[in-house]
């Protein structure tokens, strides 16, 4: 079974800190997708960024990059330059490839709280 | 941006009762919806999937007699909580996908039910 893993509950960064989420997963097949996703306290889910298994390049949107290592089956969330407005929770989360609806199965998140 | 809107944004209802939530898609067609469960502090767990115009797919310990969903349309899928109990008490959100985008599901900003 498909398995996403978050090992840390909580974080405090300093502004303007660079921050490092981590996330492994585990899966036997060599399609899938990952997906970070941030929910602030109001509880909306926001789209962060995705990685394919076949996507060559570590993804990039903004201050936001994913350091995904297909071998060691991990894909770190990075944020750069960190501002208090990216206080949440964060989700990392994996399409089940044997699902043809794009089902998507989540870790159980990291809190990140940013000190001023 | 595909936009997911669901109502009511929060509810409180009496043990006993019933309750629908709505998710619409408001500017596409969705193929697919589906149904999460977030506990305090917790993640999303998947309850349901749905498909426009069939029964919706429930996830393994999840009561299709208790959590009535229907996919009317491609922009409306309802979640109706029969006989509502305090442990139903939790915030439910849906997300919709598109068939041919793989990976992206639009979520709704989810609806928080308390049950007394």
């Amino acid at each position: 079974a498909q398995k996403i893993t978050q090992t840390q509950p909580g974080m405090f960064v300093q502004e303007k800190e660079a921050v490092t989420l981590d996330c492994t997963y585990d899966t036997s097949d060599q399609s899938y997708g990952l997906f970070w996703y941030k929910q602030p306290s109001s509880g909306e889910m926001i789209f962060l960024i995705y990685q394919g298994s076949y996507d060559e390049q570590n993804a990039t949107e903004g201050r936001y990059s994913l350091n995904f290592q297909k071998a060691r089956k991990s894909a770190n969330l990075v944020i750069s330059a960190s501002q208090l407005g990216d206080s949440a929770m964060y989700f990392c989360a994996m399409r089940d490839p044997y699902s043809s609806a794009s089902k998507i199965i989540f870790g159980s998140g990291t809190r990140l709280s940013i000190r001023p | 941006g595909a936009v997911v809107s669901q109502h009511p944004s929060w509810v409180i209802c009496k043990s006993g009762t019933s309750v629908k939530i709505e998710c619409r898609s408001l500017d596409f067609q969705a193929t697919t919806m589906f149904w999460y469960r977030q506990f305090p502090k917790q993640s999303l767990m998947l309850m349901a999937t749905s498909n426009e115009g069939s029964k919706a797919t429930y996830e393994q310990g999840v009561e299709k007699d208790k959590f009535l969903i229907n996919h009317a349309s491609l922009t409306l899928s309802t979640l109706t909580v029969t006989s509502a109990h305090p442990e139903d008490s939790s915030f439910y959100i849906c997300s919709a996908s598109v068939y041919g985008e793989a990976y992206e599901q639009y979520f709704g900003p989810g609806t928080r039910l308390t049950v007394t």
